[in-house]
């Protein structure tokens, strides 16, 4: 059964601070993994996307790592803000054109002064 | 570009009646996708359109749930009748058929079923 299990469930750090969220996975065929943001109330919010031949992307303050052999990714935030403070949301797609997408179930970050 | 357009933004209704939510997709996005999230399951897949048609509903959980799309600006979910287990954040998303395009989510419809 494809799963994606993110880790921590919910983390506190204090603004500045770096941190990095953990996603394991195991969809397989791998065609792409995709980092989400998603502040309360609203949607979710696409941060990266990576297909197998990738290993590193970056977003402004957001860098996300993926090692297809030990089908591991991790999100790395720089410099952390407030507006940070939100769910993050690890995606796999299981072969190239599906959309039957495995969502994990989220680390939920919170920034504080 | 407004994004992707749901309303109402909460419902609540009781058990028995019929719910309708709307999404009005991101113009040039030929899919269309409605995902339920719930704090125990979280995001899950009901059904997505390509073109205005439906392309997979193996999520759609039952017969009370149906879905149409009848124009490439609109589509409808429909829950009759409600239960209270109904009870959900319900978003559509949309995007255009190239690989590796990201999903633009709505801002969701908070539906309660007391």
């Amino acid at each position: 059964k494809n799963q994606v299990e993110q880790s921590p469930q919910s983390l506190i750090i204090l603004e500045g601070k770096n941190c990095t969220l953990q996603c394991n996975y195991t969809v397989s065929p791998f065609s792409n993994l995709r980092w989400y943001k998603q502040d309360t109330g609203r949607g979710p919010v696409s941060l990266t996307i990576m297909t197998f031949s990738e290993n590193t992307k970056s977003n402004g303050r957001y860098t996300a790592t993926l090692d297809a052999d030990t089908k591991q990714s991790s999100l790395h935030i720089t410099a952390s803000q407030l507006s940070d403070s939100a769910s993050y949301i690890c995606v796999v797609s299981a072969q190239a054109g599906s959309y039957q997408l495995t969502f994990g179930k989220g680390t939920k970050l919170s920034v504080i002064p | 570009d407004a994004g992707v357009i749901q309303s109402p933004r909460h419902e609540v209704t009781e058990m028995g009646q019929e719910v309708t939510l709307r999404c009005k997709p991101i113009s040039g996005h030929d899919y269309l996708f409605w995902y339920r999230q719930t704090m125990m399951r979280g995001l899950e897949l009901l059904i997505y359109f390509n073109n205005n048609v439906p392309i997979d509903d193996s999520g759609m959980p039952e017969d009370r749930f149906s879905a149409k799309m009848p124009n490439a600006s609109f589509s409808t979910l429909k829950i009759q009748p409600s239960e209270p287990r109904d009870s959900a954040v319900y978003f559509c998303a949309s995007t255009v058929g190239r690989r590796n395009s990201p999903l633009h989510f709505g801002n969701g419809t908070r539906l309660t079923v007391t």
